[in-house]
């Protein structure tokens, strides 16, 4: 079968850095989102990786690695507003999107 | 804002009950999907519409019944549903592509079944 791990939830520290991991065992691979949603909010998109590598956008970074099947997403200098849930989704070889259950991120100040 | 409009944002119904949920997208995106999301558990995928033509049902229950009148809209009728069908109700809209098009998602309905 197709799964997704990443962790239910984190704490992390406002002004910190947190690192989300999710790992995949899929039929194929064809990208991997990250998406956030604020509870009782829409996802929104945050990322997207095909390739190996680190892509970065302002405060947040996303990893991949095709090889280990996995995949982090990088928050730094952690503000309140970052409290939320992050989704990690990976799009198979028949470009189906096979989602994880979400981390929910806890920001203290 | 993420274009994309769902309506109610909650909603509370007897088993034998009928209602509809509503969700609109003038982002001019050709596919539109509805989801659900329980708690601690993945997005689940329940129907895809293409230029308004379904063209994934998941093994959804027949008590849900899709509707796609145009490419902007899409309805989910729900009829004689079960406690275990409470859950968020996400709609979304994409535009078409080779893969790696997001995902634009309405802020969902919040359905409890009694």
């Amino acid at each position: 079968g197709q799964n997704i791990d990443q962790p239910t939830e984190m704490t992390a520290t406002e002004g910190a850095i947190v690192q989300i991991n999710c790992t995949y065992q899929t039929s194929g691979f064809n990208g991997l989102f990250w998406y956030q949603q604020h509870a009782g909010e829409a996802p929104t998109f945050l990322s997207y990786n095909v390739l190996d590598g680190l892509e970065e956008k302002g405060r947040f970074s996303s990893f991949l690695s095709r090889s280990k099947g996995y995949s982090y997403l990088l928050l730094k200098e952690l503000q309140m507003k970052d409290s939320a849930s992050y989704l990690c989704a990976v799009r198979d070889s028949n470009y189906q999107l096979i989602w994880g259950a979400g981390t929910k991120l806890i920001i203290k100040p | 804002e993420t274009g994309v409009t769902q309506t109610p944002r909650h909603l509370v119904m007897g088993m034998t009950n009928k209602k509809s949920l509503k969700c609109e997208q003038h982002l001019g995106h050709n596919a539109m999907y509805w989801y659900k999301q329980s708690a601690k558990k993945p997005l689940e995928l329940m129907f895809v519409y293409n230029f308004k033509e379904q063209t994934e049902n998941n093994s959804v229950p027949s008590r849900f019944s899709p509707e796609c009148p145009n490419s902007s809209h899409l309805f989910l009728h729900l009829h004689t549903l079960q406690p275990e069908d409470s859950a968020l109700y996400l709609c979304a809209s994409s535009p078409p592509g080779q893969g790696s098009e997001k995902l634009f998602f309405g802020s969902g309905t919040q359905l409890s079944v009694l």
